[in-house]
């Protein structure tokens, strides 16, 4: 149980155009889903928290109107990069809180952004 | 603000030998993960310690905690070149059960 899975895996888009990646637990409901970046040789840097029915909360430093993030179910967050820039290419890697398992998060297989 | 280092950064050990990896974290937390990640994957799930004083082990590999000192480490024994990962540990921002990310452990096990 507990699985997570994102789509699309990879993804190459142009500067300036905008890029969704979707999250979803497959076995089990979400109210709470967090989305994290990871550089080449970097660790894991939590972009945001997503709540179901409500908004996002976002990390200090991150931009909300550049990363779009919508939890419009149980089960679904997406995270859109807007007018994405070459910068904004990395591993992009999602979780779900399960609540009956003592909040533990579970992670996607990640979604690979690159931006030429 | 909630600060979690592991060293060493990098560890290139020969197989058949002993290592442990350590985990600091700056602030009260009782529940800190350790996981796996292979080049070009997510991470993978090792260990979750939830209480002061726990142990866990699976393989070569064993985990403790003691929250009193604010310090995981995971112990390898006898190492083969199939743990060749980056190890990440991962601890519990205490009341928000947000993950804040060691800065990982770049493990190369040589035949």
């Amino acid at each position: 149980g507990a699985v997570v899975s994102q789509h699309p895996s990879r993804v190459i888009c142009k500067s300036g155009t905008s890029v969704k990646i979707e999250c979803r637990s497959l076995d089990f409901q979400a109210t709470t889903m967090f989305w994290y970046r990871q550089f080449p040789k970097q660790s894991l840097m939590l972009m945001a928290t997503s709540n179901e029915g409500s908004k996002a909360t976002y990390e200090q430093g991150v931009e909300k109107d550049k990363f779009l993030i919508n939890h419009a179910s149980l089960t679904l967050s997406t995270l859109t990069v807007t007018s994405a820039h070459p910068e904004d290419s990395s591993f992009y890697i999602c979780s779900a809180e399960q609540v009956s398992n003592s909040y533990e998060q579970y992670f996607g297989p990640g979604t690979r952004l690159t931006v030429t | 603000e909630l600060k979690v280092e592991q060293n060493p950064l990098f560890l290139s050990m020969q197989e058949g030998k002993n290592y442990t990896i350590y985990c600091n974290y700056s602030t009260t937390s009782d529940r800190l993960y350790w996981y796996r990640q292979d080049p070009g994957k997510s991470l993978e799930s090792l260990f979750v310690l939830l209480s002061n004083g726990a142990v866990k082990q699976e393989g070569r590999l064993m985990a403790s905690l003691d929250t009193k000192a604010r310090l995981s480490t995971l112990h390898i024994t006898a190492a083969v070149h199939d743990l060749s990962a980056t190890y990440f540990c991962a601890v519990d921002a205490s009341g928000t059960y947000k993950y804040i990310f060691g800065t990982g452990t770049r493990l190369k096990v040589l035949a």
